[in-house]
């Protein structure tokens, strides 16, 4: 099993270009998430799908948008990219077992210049 | 909102020496877990603690809840230069855990020197 995978791996914007970020994962499970990670902020929620069909912002919703196009796939999308975008984004699902673990993808380096 | 505040946000060691990073929450938690992330990496689950007070050891990592399940803490006794990395704590994110979503504190770097 692959796990998460995450698609490009690093990508270079200027200001107003557009790009979609792609995930996938292959472990059946239902949600998946979409956080940003900056220097001494941690890792912010953008948006989550709690399942196929379903989903909704997070924390730092502004400038993206999101469709889960299937169980395995969900994918994020900076229709005008800014520099304030600069970050790397990582994608996670969720084992609904007891311990509710979220598996991480390798991550999307993304510069907007 | 809920808030997860982590602290240290660096901390430097000479390998053998210990380290702890400390997890503090604004609100009661149902259960917190920690996730390590090497240096280019992405972030790994470690474990989840539930129960107030307790605690759980794996290998040279000790995890803490507290009492009142608003802190938690992950000492590593003799850290090795493979501790490298950093430290995050979670907790539940708002509309429970029925939508598995996290609150990430801001993360803990580890460096250690040989």
């Amino acid at each position: 099993n692959a796990g998460v995978t995450q698609t490009p791996k690093f990508q270079v914007l200027k200001t107003g270009q557009s790009m979609t970020l792609q995930c996938a994962q292959d472990m059946n499970h239902n949600s998946m998430y979409w956080y940003r990670q900056d220097p001494g902020m941690g890792l912010r929620l953008i948006y989550y799908s709690a399942s196929e069909g379903t989903t909704d912002k997070g924390e730092v919703p502004n400038g993206y948008n999101v469709s889960r196009l299937n169980k395995r796939e969900f994918s994020l999308r900076l229709e005008s990219a800014a520099p304030s975008q600069t970050s790397v984004y990582f994608c996670a699902s969720r084992d609904r077992g007891g311990k509710n673990i979220q598996y991480f993808g390798a991550g999307t380096r993304l510069s907007v210049l | 909102g809920q808030q997860v505040m982590q602290i240290p946000q660096y901390q430097h060691v000479q390998e053998g020496e210990d380290f702890t990073t400390y997890c503090n929450s604004s609100t009661t938690l149902s259960n917190i877990q920690w996730y390590k992330q090497r240096p280019g990496g992405h972030p790994v689950f470690l474990i989840q603690l539930v129960k107030s007070g307790e605690v759980k050891k794996q290998k040279r990592l000790t995890f803490q809840f507290g009492e009142a399940k608003k802190n938690s803490s992950l000492h590593i006794t003799a850290t090795q230069t493979t501790d490298v990395g950093t430290y995050f704590c979670a907790g539940p994110g708002a509309g429970g855990t029925s939508y598995g979503k996290l609150t990430f504190g801001q993360g803990t770097i580890l460096t250690v020197h040989p």
